[in-house]
């Protein structure tokens, strides 16, 4: 699985937009960017994937660029309880198997 | 739709006893997976397992750890003659049925994790 690269922290106000950078120029032809988070304490909670093209559910949207290299999560309206370490994981898509958690990106989100 | 069970939520051992740890997986899921989460440290990837069956055990310490997941029941790690360097968060992950074609199916989803301290 490509390897990723995520700054390590990011400070974002309440209410406005935040966004996440991930790089992973080594991304295979067949590999998904996921994005997990895991606020203290708690268990890592899946928040969105794709493959090429942007993405958008409940929760936030993936932005994943032309040639592939890159991708940017963005929660459009953060929140105090968005504050988390958030994980961008790539891997081969319909295949089972472990994610590989890097240091990912600490969030926190201001009032 | 209940989600991923774990249990117990904490768990107190001595040094040399038994852990166990359960995991029960989202409904319809048969695709279960265990990390572990070290004070200040990442998830670690330990064991992949379907029923019956473990699929990817690279994680998994070479002695003294074992997990399982038995046709009926819950998926068990278990953790014998523990020491203080086991003490940490433990999560379990269930995923559905993995898909061959069209997409993935397999995005994972964490129970609350177990907290395993060892005096």
């Amino acid at each position: 699985d490509a390897k990723t690269t995520q700054p390590p922290s990011m400070d974002c106000a309440e209410g406005r937009a935040a966004n996440l950078p991930c790089n992973h120029s080594t991304i295979s032809g067949n590999e998904y960017v996921y994005w997990y988070r895991q606020i203290h304490s708690q268990g890592p909670q899946y928040i969105i994937h794709g493959l090429k093209n942007n993405e958008t559910n409940e929760m936030a949207s993936l932005i994943i660029t032309e040639d592939r290299k890159s991708s940017t999560l963005i929660l459009p309206h953060a929140t105090l309880r968005d504050t988390a370490v958030y994980y961008c994981i790539v891997r081969v898509g319909n295949q089972g198997g472990k994610l590989i958690f890097g240091q990912g990106t600490e969030l926190s989100v201001k009032p | 739709n209940a989600g991923v069970m774990q249990n117990p939520r904490h768990l107190v051992r001595r040094r040399g006893q038994e852990a166990r740890l359960r995991c029960s997986p989202m409904k319809g899921h048969s695709h279960v997976y265990w990390y572990r989460q070290l004070p200040e440290e990442g998830l670690k990837f330990m064991v992949y397992l379907q029923k019956e069956n473990i699929i990817d055990e690279s994680g998994m310490p070479k002695e003294r750890f074992s997990a399982e997941f038995p046709k009926e029941g819950p998926s068990i790690l278990r953790i014998q003659q523990v020491v203080r360097g086991d003490s940490a968060a433990y999560f379990c992950a269930s995923s559905p049925s993995v898909g061959t074609s069209g997409g993935p199916k397999h995005e994972q989803y964490f129970g609350p994790g177990t907290r395993l301290t060892v005096t």
